[in-house]
């Protein structure tokens, strides 16, 4: 199967603690992004990448790292500086040639 | 500053009527105007999209219609089925400099609830 995955489904952390979120696609896809969602505030874009070892920050990079080492993969750390982490998170990637995203199921994230 | 406004943030249709969810932008430079719909605990999903050389598009139930100079779009289901109750995202893209890929600004999202 073709897609997009992210694990965990379900995170849970102690504040002040660094957590990363996996996000793996098999499309073949440059580009990669990750959204935070929150309730009521749509999706708001961390950070995106369109090439290996390359990222650019997006609308709330801040207190969130990533890394591109592989086109397949673009894990998200949540930082302890991350005031708020808790959220929905969702990568999605798309193709250098195309508007269209394709999401992952998404990792709640909870911190206690 | 918030880019695309939609509205409402809520509706609720009975079924086998129409639901119909507005949003505005404000960057002209805006080439591509997708709708994303999202179920509880999943990730969006595209439902349809339109570029601004066109004023309407459909597929199936559902219509995008395109008002360029009022920068203003919308989505209407039509025969609305409980199963559409979802969250709905409009979205605006403008291609990055340089390589090419591109940004999406997303809407706040509309809860819609299908009634029977």
């Amino acid at each position: 199967d073709g897609g997009i995955t992210q694990s965990p489904k379900y995170l849970f952390r102690k504040e002040g603690q660094n957590v990363t979120l996996s996000c793996e696609q098999n499309l073949n896809h440059d580009a990669m992004y990750w959204y935070r969602q929150d309730p009521g505030q749509g999706l708001r874009l961390i950070y995106y990448s369109q090439i290996v070892n390359d990222f650019q920050k997006g609308d709330i990079a801040e207190g969130y790292s990533v890394s591109r080492e592989k086109k397949e993969s673009f894990p998200l750390t949540v930082t302890s500086a991350q005031k708020n982490p808790t959220a929905f998170y969702l990568c999605a990637s798309s193709t250098l040639s195309s508007n269209e995203q394709f999401f992952g199921p998404g990792t709640r994230l909870t911190v206690l | 500053q918030q880019q695309v406004k939609q509205s409402p943030q809520s509706l609720i249709v009975q079924k086998g009527g129409i639901s119909i969810i507005n949003c505005a932008y404000e960057n002209t430079a805006f080439d591509y105007f997708p709708w994303y719909q999202q179920f509880p605990g999943k990730g969006p999903a595209l439902l349809i999209a339109i570029r601004p050389d066109v004023s309407e598009k459909k597929e199936g139930r559902f219509t995008i219609s395109f008002n360029k100079s009022a920068k203003q779009f919308s989505l209407h289901i039509m025969d609305s089925q409980p199963g559409d109750s979802a969250t709905y995202f409009c979205a605006a893209s403008i291609e990055n400099s340089g390589a090419g890929s591109y940004q999406l600004t997303f809407g706040k999202g509309t809860k819609l609830s299908v009634i029977p």
